[in-house]
């Protein structure tokens, strides 16, 4: 079964500093899909950026970016010059590019301070 | 536009109770999801769908049931309501699998069984 675990509970940076959240995934299959969600404190979750594994390029909307390793089952996301509405839950999400399960990670609560 | 719409917002349970949480959208997706996120914990997956008549177990699917008879409506029912069930869920839905597959979210319904 996959599994997609975020390490980070909490993390708290200053505005316009340059943030990083990590995200690790297990699983067999070849291709698949990655997805970086925001849910800020009104709990509608946003997409934020998403990988397709069969691309090498790393994905990046404006300011934010990801670091896709595959051989290290690796999907970090990459806040540039953070501002104080980044302050959410973000949540990392696999789905196999053959199914329709979508699995979460449990979240890392990021806190943008003036 | 509604996008994804779950009713009611806001629900307290006796024990042993049951109820149904309602989601419907009218984005005409194939694909439709329950999640239920525990205070400050990531999202499980309860049930999916892939179409109407068509439904499969998540990650945590006992306690509940669902059903899918149109593409609009997937309606989660809780069977006699435990405390272990207290939490927000979410409804979401998506066009299809391809690399666009972006979950749209409702605003969630948080549920308390007292």
């Amino acid at each position: 079964a996959q599994t997609v675990t975020q390490s980070q509970p909490e993390m708290s940076v200053q505005e316009a500093e340059t943030v990083t959240l990590s995200c690790t995934y297990d699983t067999s299959e070849n291709n698949y899909y990655l997805f970086w969600y925001k849910q800020p404190p009104s709990r509608q979750m946003i997409l934020v950026i998403r990988q397709e594994a069969y691309k090498q390029q790393n994905a990046t909307e404006n300011r934010f970016s990801v670091n896709f390793q595959k051989a290290a089952k690796s999907f970090s996301l990459k806040i540039s010059d953070s501002q104080l509405g980044d302050t959410a839950m973000y949540f990392c999400a696999f789905r196999q590019s053959s199914a329709s399960k979508i699995i979460f990670g449990s979240g890392t609560r990021l806190s943008i301070r003036p | 536009n509604a996008g994804v719409t779950q009713t009611p917002k806001f629900r307290i349970l006796k024990i042993g109770q049951s109820m149904t949480l309602q989601c419907t959208q009218d984005m005409n997706h194939n694909y439709m999801y329950w999640y239920r996120q525990d205070p400050g914990m990531g999202l499980k997956l309860i049930y999916y769908s892939v179409g109407a008549g068509i439904t499969d177990k998540g990650e945590v699917p006992n306690g509940y049931n669902v059903s899918r008879s149109t593409t609009e409506d997937f309606p989660l029912r809780l069977e006699l309501a435990a405390p272990s069930q207290t939490s927000v869920y979410f409804c979401a839905s998506t066009k299809g699998m391809g690399p666009t597959g972006e979950l749209f979210f409702g605003e969630g319904s948080r549920l308390t069984v007292l």
